[in-house]
């Protein structure tokens, strides 16, 4: 079973286009995130999902916006995509109590053409 | 703020050559340490951690040993394998309300035969 998946593992969309990537964990955690990873490997952190609410946000264009059904999925949906979006999307999750790993999907490379 | 500083790559060896990738962080409070993994394609995991001062993590033939006095964490490896080729990221992480992981930009190694 994997323990971070998320769907789907490419995207390739025109510029403009609104797309969506969706995440689910089956580890029982209560904390998601999405990290971005550009092409220099550079990891950074864009959104903290905790129960559900948002705990953390980090400067992010208004054009992305997560959403947490409940507390074993957290999607990102992006709006008006541009070129500078095209990068690889991370899913990961961790128990929220404690200093625990974090653990990752397998990520979801994004082009914007 | 917290901060992790990772040696910059690529880190270029030849099998069965000792390997030392180096990591200093900055964290308020008592954090704990991680080093992640990062292969061709794939998402990020978990390599070894430290929970606090002078423990040692160790695994696949990887040590980091948690120095509190250096702010250090390198990652060490006596031989390392053509499969041991991958991105590797320091982090750390302390608990509270607003914890997140804190990456490390990552070091790429790689291995010749």
């Amino acid at each position: 079973d994997t323990a971070v998946s998320q769907t789907p593992k490419y995207l390739v969309t025109q510029m403009g286009n609104d797309k969506s990537i969706k995440c689910e964990q089956n580890l029982g955690h209560d904390t998601m995130y999405w990290y971005k990873q550009d092409s220099k490997k550079f990891l950074k952190i864009m959104f903290s999902y905790n129960n559900k609410e948002l705990i953390i946000n980090e400067t992010v264009p208004n054009r992305f916006s997560p959403k947490s059904p409940d507390k074993a999925h957290l999607n990102l949906h992006i709006n008006s995509l541009e070129l500078g979006d095209s990068a690889v999307y991370f899913c990961a999750s961790s128990q929220a109590q404690g200093i625990t790993e974090a653990f990752f999907g397998q990520g979801t490379r994004l082009t914007v053409v | 703020g917290n901060s992790v500083t990772q040696m910059e790559g690529p880190v270029t060896l030849s099998e069965e050559a000792f390997l030392t990738i180096n990591c200093t962080y900055t964290a308020t409070g008592y954090p704990s340490l991680f080093w992640y993994v990062q292969y061709p394609g794939e998402g990020l995991q978990l390599l070894l951690k430290a929970t606090k001062a002078d423990d040692k993590g160790s695994n696949k033939g990887f040590e980091a040993t948690y120095r509190k006095e250096t702010t250090s964490f390198h990652l060490e490896k006596g031989s390392v394998q053509v499969s041991d080729s991958a991105v590797y990221f320091c982090a750390l992480s302390l608990s509270g309300g607003s914890y997140i992981p804190t990456f490390g930009r990552g070091t790429s190694l790689i291995v010749h035969p």
